[in-house]
């Protein structure tokens, strides 16, 4: 089954205490992205990466790093976590760029405090 | 648990009725433009999209229009049912410059279907 898998699903953890988030994808996509969903915000765009090893900076990329090594994943690292990260965050990839259809991951619920 | 959907639009419409869901994007460079559904617990699901050289797009039972003198953009859901009670969000993207790769979305609407 094609799909983007997230890991954990469900996270609370305390300011300062790195954490990575992972993203898979089984359908060779290249491009990948990282969003984060806050209530009343909508998702904004943390990270993304057009193909292996190139990645940049979407709207919100302050506090978080990401790696593209491999195509199928693209992990998300929070350093030094904070409560302002607190929030649900979604993988996506696509065929190619931002131009394709992406599909999502189901979402980490994040909790800093 | 906490909603995503706090302060969004509302939308709410009887079974069978048409809905209209309105969107007004900001960069007029964008040429790629995206509607996504989502229902609660869930990620995003795409919708139907449409380029910038484009007025009008139909899908099933979806109709997407661009209006880009005035930056706007419509979702058409035609006979309207429960299972597409869901946050609706646009989306704008670029083909080319400093911007491609970089996707972002609107504050999205809740559609409401009531049986």
């Amino acid at each position: 089954e094609a799909q983007v898998t997230q890991n954990p699903r469900y996270l609370i953890t305390v300011t300062g205490k790195k954490l990575t988030v992972t993203c898979s994808q089984n359908m060779n996509h290249e491009y990948m992205s990282w969003y984060r969903q806050d209530p009343g915000l909508g998702l904004r765009q943390i990270y993304y990466s057009m193909n292996v090893e190139v990645t940049d900076k979407g709207d919100v990329p302050e506090g978080y790093k990401v790696s593209r090594k491999e195509k199928r994943n693209f992990p998300l690292i929070l350093e030094s976590p904070s409560p302002n990260q607190t929030s649900l965050y979604f993988c996506a990839s696509s065929f190619r760029a931002a131009s394709y259809e992406q599909y999502f991951g189901p979402g980490t619920r994040l909790t800093v405090t | 648990g906490e909603s995503v959907g706090l302060h969004l639009p509302t939308l709410s419409v009887q079974e069978g009725d048409n809905s209209i869901i309105n969107c007004a994007y900001s960069n007029s460079a964008s040429d790629y433009f995206i509607w996504y559904k989502q229902e609660s617990g869930k990620g995003p699901q795409f919708i139907i999209d449409i380029r910038s050289n484009m007025d009008k797009r139909q899908g099933q039972r979806v109709t997407v229009l661009l209006n880009k003198t005035v930056k706007h953009l419509s979702l058409q859901i035609a006979a309207t049912q429960p299972g597409d009670s869901a946050v609706y969000f646009c989306a704008e993207s670029s083909a080319g410059g400093t911007s491609y790769g970089k996707l972002t979305f609107g504050q999205g609407t809740i559609l409401t279907v009531h049986p």
